[in-house]
């Protein structure tokens, strides 16, 4: 299966520190991208990082991108309750096709 | 501009009876997806369709399950007879076609909870 595994499964942290969510993949890619997930809702797309980048940002989100290693991590800094949430991984097929290959989810839990 | 909507928000019904989940995908949008999420299984996808047309449905999980998008702007899932394992989250989403190596966000609705008793 190409399907993603985030780690750690769960994570709980104090408001104000930074949040580090690791994933990773089977298969060659060409993009990574990173969604939320409020409870009740659905998936939010956050953050799009293409095989040939190594690091994007985006206001508190910081992703990185090693394709030697499979693997990308979601830096979120300065960490807020309101982040509190599911976040996943997805990557897409290499073969051009359109779907995306979600992975595990890691629940994040902002204490106030 | 309105997301992709889906309805309805929650279903409650028992096994064998029939079950329709639709779809408005965000206008413009030409690939459709559609999603089961359960604790046990994480987020599998079921079907997606490009153009209105099939192009994996490799992911539903048995002929019970049967998906149609007549139009650009709506789509359904239905499952026939239902079964209470069947019961979990249904989420539709859309994206633009993918160009090249580019790839799209999908925008989802925020699903149907479905249970089956």
């Amino acid at each position: 299966s190409q399907q993603g595994e985030e780690d750690p499964q769960a994570l709980s942290i104090q408001e104000g520190e930074n949040a580090t969510m690791n994933c990773s993949y089977k298969t060659s890619i060409n993009n990574l991208q990173w969604y939320r997930q409020n409870s009740g809702r659905g998936l939010v797309h956050l953050i799009l990082i293409r095989s040939n980048e190594r690091e994007k940002h985006s206001g508190r989100l910081r992703v990185t991108l090693d394709t030697s290693k499979k693997s990308s991590s979601l830096l979120i800094t300065a960490s807020r309750a309101a982040d509190t949430a599911s976040y996943f991984c997805a990557t897409d097929a290499e073969t051009g096709a359109n779907n995306l290959f979600f992975g595990t989810g890691t629940r994040l839990t902002v204490i106030p | 501009d309105a997301g992709v909507i889906q309805s309805p928000r929650h279903e409650v019904t028992e096994m064998g009876q029939e079950v329709t989940l639709r779809c408005k995908p965000i206008s413009g949008h030409n690939s459709l997806f559609w999603y089961r999420q359960t604790m046990m299984r994480g987020l599998e996808l079921l079907i997606y369709f490009n153009n209105n047309v099939p192009i994996d449905d490799s992911g539903m999980p048995e002929d019970r399950f049967s998906a149609k998008m007549p139009n650009a702007s709506f789509s359904t899932l239905k499952i026939q007879p239902s079964e209470p394992r069947d019961s979990a989250v249904y989420f539709c989403a859309s994206s633009p076609t993918r160009g090249g190596t580019g790839g799209q966000p999908q925008h989802f609705g925020d699903g149907t909870r479905l249970s089956i008793l």
